[in-house]
């Protein structure tokens, strides 16, 4: 069965540094492809960035990139150069054959950037 | 700018009565989720379809809740009877569809409380 497995329930950073959102899954498919949402206080969620498991370039969006390691079964997200804006919880998920290509999520990280 | 749009956004009802949550999903979307968020359970998903037809609704307690699509633009979520312990915010997404791992695009939530 699938897992995603997020360590940090609460994380600070000081404004314009940069921020690792640790996760880890596992799954038996060779094939699946990892998320990462941000839910801001107001309750959305929104997508930010995808990895496919093949793919061979680690994702980057904007001053998002995700630290994708398939041997250690890590997708850690790093956000670059934090803004205040940034402050809130984000969501690893995975989606593989194996769970009929469903989401699966972590527990979340809640990021609090600090001015 | 496409966005997946839910109603009601918050609601609020007694134990044993009838609630309806709707969603319409980003045009040419093919793909529907049903999520729940609570504190102790995060994200769990209830149901999703692909092209109006119920793909997977494990998740979801049958005796009290029903999804449906009657048509591409309306998704709707059914709890009949209510109870305090459905109180959570429901999400909806949509998905284009057509990948393999198919990114979601969340609407902004249906806060339901059951009292």
């Amino acid at each position: 069965a699938q897992k995603i497995t997020q360590t940090q329930p609460g994380m600070f950073v000081q404004e314009k540094e940069a921020v690792t959102l640790d996760c880890t899954y596992d799954t038996s498919d060779p094939s699946y492809g990892l998320f990462w949402y941000k839910q801001p206080s107001s309750g959305e969620m929104i997508f930010l960035i995808y990895q496919g498991s093949y793919d061979q370039q680690n994702a980057t969006e904007g001053r998002y990139s995700l630290n994708f390691q398939k041997a250690r079964k890590s997708a850690n997200l790093v956000i670059s150069a934090s803004q205040l804006g940034d402050s809130a919880m984000y969501f690893c998920a995975m989606s593989a054959m194996d769970s009929s290509y469903k989401l699966i999520f972590g527990s979340g990280t809640r990021l609090l950037v600090r001015p | 700018d496409a966005r997946v749009t839910q109603t009601p956004r918050h609601k609020v009802t007694e134990m044993g009565q009838e609630v309806t949550m709707r969603c319409q999903p980003i045009l040419g979307h093919n793909t529907v989720f049903w999520y729940r968020q609570t504190m102790m359970q995060g994200l769990e998903l209830l149901a999703y379809f692909r092209n109006r037809a119920p793909l997977d609704d494990s998740g979801m307690p049958k005796d009290r809740f029903s999804a449906e699509m009657p048509d591409a633009t309306l998704a709707t979520l059914k709890i009949q009877p209510s109870e305090p312990r459905d109180s959570a915010v429901y999400f909806c997404a949509s998905g284009p569809g057509g990948v393999v791992f198919d990114t979601q695009y969340f609407g902004p939530g249906t806060r339901l409380t059951v009292l």
